[in-house]
């Protein structure tokens, strides 16, 4: 089973740039995170979606859009990329509920904004 | 909106011996999930342990185990016979259905 993929895996960008970043998941999940990881600070939460056609904003939502058109995909975009943007970008999934709740992860994207 | 705290940046352990790592969290949630997730040089995020709010009993798996204590809202991480393998990142992790969030991690460094 692929679990979580995300594409792509490194990326430079220059400043202003834009470019998408995809999670693809394949266990029927309900919910799905964007999080960025930065050092010293964990884990922060971008964008999040409960279903398909929904999203909602998490701690640190700004300059960043997103969108769930298929329930397996969720697409962090980044319009006019910044250097505060360069970070480890992690897709998550999850059940939301019941005994199998856990959040299952992609395999990051390093991005750097030059 | 809930936060998370982890109180100790840095730890190290000499291998075989017990360490535990502290998790306070803040919510006025009543039905809730807490997580720990090891985060190795890989990058790849492991799930280590699972521990439902509405269960009383504490989550173990195999050398680790945590103490759940609800109405103080801390969550810590006891890892048992440390091993060389469990050097990593450790998260602590709040989930209600439509949102997770992190501490900001301990760096877990187990020594020969």
């Amino acid at each position: 089973n692929a679990g979580v993929t995300q594409t792509p895996k490194f990326r430079v960008l220059k400043t202003g740039q834009s470019m998408t970043l995809l999670c693809a998941q394949d266990m029927n999940h309900e919910y799905m995170y964007w999080y960025r990881q930065d050092p010293g600070m964990g884990l922060r939460l971008i964008h999040y979606s409960v279903g398909e056609g929904t999203t909602a904003k998490g701690e640190v939502p700004d300059g960043y859009n997103v969108s769930r058109l298929k329930k397996q995909n969720f697409l962090l975009g980044l319009e006019s990329a910044a250097p505060s943007q360069t970070s480890v970008y992690f897709c998550a999934s999850s059940y939301g509920r019941g005994q199998r709740t856990e959040a299952f992860f992609g395999q990051g994207t390093r991005l750097t904004v030059v | 909106a809930q936060t998370v705290t982890q109180s100790q940046p840095e730890m190290s352990v000499q291998e075989a011996e017990t360490v535990t790592l502290s998790c306070t969290y803040d919510t006025s949630e009543n039905n809730y999930y807490l997580f720990w997730y090891k985060q190795p040089p890989s990058r790849q995020m492991i799930l280590v342990i699972r521990q439902e709010a509405y269960k009383q009993q504490n989550a173990t798996e195999n050398r680790f185990s945590v103490n759940f204590q609800k109405a103080a809202k801390s969550f810590s991480l006891k890892i048992s016979d440390s091993q060389l393998g469990d050097t990593a990142m450790y998260f602590c992790a709040f989930m209600k259905p439509n949102d997770m969030r992190f501490g900001a991690g301990t760096r877990l460094t187990v020594k020969p």
